[in-house]
């Protein structure tokens, strides 16, 4: 595609609800990143694939996060029993290789409520 | 770990003014690329120069320059004759040259409105 894209771009959760964010990456892209933006902040990294390998996921915060990414390209990100803590804008961005220096591509974000 | 600070949370420049968005970081890294990123209210985050910091030439990029004082740790974004589309959000980020998965780490932002 064009672009990476992510669905849904707005999510409203009920506190304890589980909710799945989906990524698609730019055709090719080896590597795929997820960041967590909380309002007014910067974002922040929570994992990275290269391919379908998770090779870092140290920066979910706890273990109600999952990610996977199972043939290499669409990921999908799932919170289990959402907190109101949870609140946030999710962004993926994804890459052609594995190499600092390559641009990392993001996708608009999906803005995810917990009530 | 790395840190990225921005101290200015809001600038605001006249149109076809030149504004300076400030940023520092701190690491124990000798190689490191530095990246100023623009999130516009549609919050797709685009890249809008980079650095390497083996350069001690700074970078360009038409409208846009850095500052980079890596002595100081500091990588200060400049934007030259502000049009209303630089509206936005900018983000100062760092990320490590090692190869494997190198995540970037940003600032907290700084808020750009242009005044017509």
């Amino acid at each position: 595609g064009a672009g990476v894209s992510q669905s849904p771009r707005y999510k409203v959760a009920k506190r304890g609800q589980d909710v799945a964010l989906r990524c698609d990456p730019i055709s090719g892209h080896v590597s795929l990143f997820w960041y967590q933006q909380a309002l007014g902040q910067g974002p922040e990294f929570l994992t990275y694939f290269q391919n379908e390998a998770q090779l870092d996921k140290s920066g979910l915060p706890s273990d109600r996060f999952f990610a996977e990414r199972p043939e290499g390209s669409v990921s999908t990100l799932k919170i289990q029993r959402t907190q109101q803590e949870d609140s946030a804008v999710y962004l993926c961005a994804s890459s052609f290789w594995d190499n600092p220096l390559e641009t990392q591509y993001f996708g608009p974000g999906t803005r995810l409520l917990v009530l | 770990a790395q840190t990225v600070t921005q101290s200015q949370p809001e600038m605001s420049v006249q149109e076809a003014e030149t504004v300076t968005l400030s940023c520092t970081y701190d690491t124990s890294e000798s190689d490191y690329y530095l990246f100023w990123y623009k999130q516009p209210p549609s919050r797709q985050m685009i890249l809008v120069i980079r650095q390497e910091a083996y350069k001690q030439q700074n970078a360009t990029e038409n409208r846009f320059s850095v500052n980079f004082q890596k002595a100081a740790k500091s990588f200060s974004l400049k934007i030259s004759d502000s049009q209303l589309g630089d509206a936005a959000m900018y983000f100062c980020a760092y990320r490590s040259a090692r190869t494997s998965g190198s995540r970037l780490t940003f600032g907290e932002g700084t808020q750009l409105t242009v005044n017509p």
